[in-house]
């Protein structure tokens, strides 16, 4: 079965530095790897995704992602954090070999400190 | 004009009652979806519906009833609610062909309070 895990319910990144937020998957064919963003009190909302093709992924915000197929991982990175980058990030994991359901992780919870 | 909206966006309601949260999407996606967030934020998916057509149910007790009269539109009904029912229930479409890799566009959430 299909299983994403982030493994850090949180982590804590000063303004200006990078940040990673790390994420891992499952999956018995080729995955779909997405990010989403949840404000408070807010929906989530599409950061970026992985298909195929380039390792690196670009998207919203400045945000980018590095598939990495030995190591089933697509962690978040951003190079320079700001304070308003603090949200609950969640990585995501289609699996092209079965239905078209998409599962979560757990969150990670992104506090930028000033 | 928002893409996927929801209503109502809070519900408190008594324990045994039935209610129901409406969704519609004008993206002319032909795939939505139920999800349920809980109080952790864990985010489970329940059903979704590709052209008015149940394609995932996950283990959901029967109370809840989806519903999508047309496939701008997916309704979620609960009968006989319970306390564990309270969560953040998210609407969400998406396009699912060989050409659109089917990223979930989300509504706002309605917040369900079961007293």
């Amino acid at each position: 079965a299909q299983s994403v895990a982030q493994p850090e319910d949180q982590v804590n990144v000063a303004e200006g530095n990078p940040l990673t937020v790390k994420c891992t998957y499952s999956v018995s064919g080729n995955p779909y790897l997405f990010w989403y963003v949840q404000y408070p009190n807010r929906g989530l909302q599409f950061l970026l995704k992985y298909i195929t093709g380039d390792n690196l992924v670009k998207g919203s915000y400045g945000f980018e992602a590095e598939f990495n197929k030995s190591q089933t991982s697509f962690h978040l990175k951003k190079p320079s954090a700001l304070v308003s980058d603090s949200a609950l990030y969640f990585c995501a994991v289609r699996d092209t070999n079965r239905d078209d359901k998409i599962i979560f992780g757990k969150g990670t919870r992104l506090h930028i400190l000033p | 004009d928002t893409a996927v909206s929801q209503t109502p966006k809070y519900l408190v309601t008594q324990m045994g009652n039935d209610k129901s949260i409406k969704c519609e999407q004008n993206l002319g996606h032909d795939t939505m979806y139920w999800y349920k967030q809980d109080s952790k934020k864990f985010l489970k998916i329940m059903f979704s519906y590709n052209n008015k057509e149940l394609i995932i149910n996950e283990t959901v007790p029967n109370r809840f009833s989806p519903k999508s009269p047309d496939k701008a539109h997916l309704n979620l009904h609960i009968n006989s609610l319970e306390l564990g029912d309270s969560a953040v229930y998210f609407c969400a479409s998406s396009q699912n062909s060989p050409l659109n890799t089917g990223e979930l566009f989300f509504g706002e959430g309605s917040r369900l309070t079961v007293l």
